[in-house]
């Protein structure tokens, strides 16, 4: 199976700056990651895939990088908002199999 | 289009019961998982359905089990309840099975929340 870690369980910023959340998986590496957002009470939402041939995807203030030999993504959240609030999960598909591992999660909070 | 709805929302069982838990995916999707969440240890995949055919199984004991239905509805089922048990029971849906370098994006739903007492 896939270990998945996420840097830090709470991340706070300030409102406008950029937040910056990382997951490091080890074993194989899979052909894509994910990154949902989750809000309490409720399902995770897809945000962006990023493919293993692909450095960087952006949509609009989200930003993801994908570094296969670190294996490690980053995701961005640029001009932060108190609406970016939520927790936020990194996943990968596993072997061969259609089910995905998901990290724990890095609660952010944007401070007005 | 309506979303994936999972009924009921919340449950109260105590130990020892069982438990029954539905979900309808997005109307097309044929493809239905099932994941429990917990503070400790987060989202673990639990099973995964297609054309009424399990294709998948996470690393969780015989008492959790679970079926689809020709129409793609799903339901899981938790057999002699554990208090361990108690979680955030998601279900996800997708039009095709994802695999290798094949995606598909699942869409959750909000989730039924099992409190075993």
């Amino acid at each position: 199976s896939q270990k998945i870690e996420q840097n830090s369980e709470a991340l706070n910023i300030q409102e406008g700056k950029t937040a910056t959340l990382t997951c490091n998986y080890t074993n194989y590496s899979p052909a894509y990651l994910q990154w949902y957002r989750q809000d309490p009470g409720r399902g995770p939402v897809f945000l962006l895939l990023i493919r293993e041939n692909e450095k960087e995807k952006r949509k609009e203030r989200l930003k993801v990088t994908f570094d296969t030999t670190l294996k490690q993504s980053l995701f961005h959240i640029t001009a932060s908002q108190p609406a970016d609030s939520a927790t936020y999960l990194c996943a990968l598909p596993g072997p061969g199999a259609n089910n995905l591992f998901f990290g724990t999660g890095t609660r952010l909070t944007v401070i007005p | 289009k309506a979303g994936v709805t999972q009924t009921p929302r919340y449950l109260i069982k105590t130990r020892g019961q069982q438990v029954t838990l539905s979900c309808s995916p997005i109307s097309g999707h044929r493809s239905v998982s099932w994941y429990q969440q917990t503070p400790g240890q987060g989202l673990q995949f639990l099973f995964e359905y297609f054309s009424e055919t399990q294709r998948n199984k996470g690393n969780f004991p015989g008492r959790f089990s679970g079926r689809q239905f020709s129409n793609s509805r799903s339901e899981m089922n938790v057999s002699t309840l554990e208090l361990g048990d108690s979680a955030l029971y998601l279900c996800a849906s997708s039009l095709e099975p994802s695999g290798g370098i094949s995606y598909n994006e699942q869409f959750f739903g909000p989730g039924t929340r099992l409190t075993v007492l």
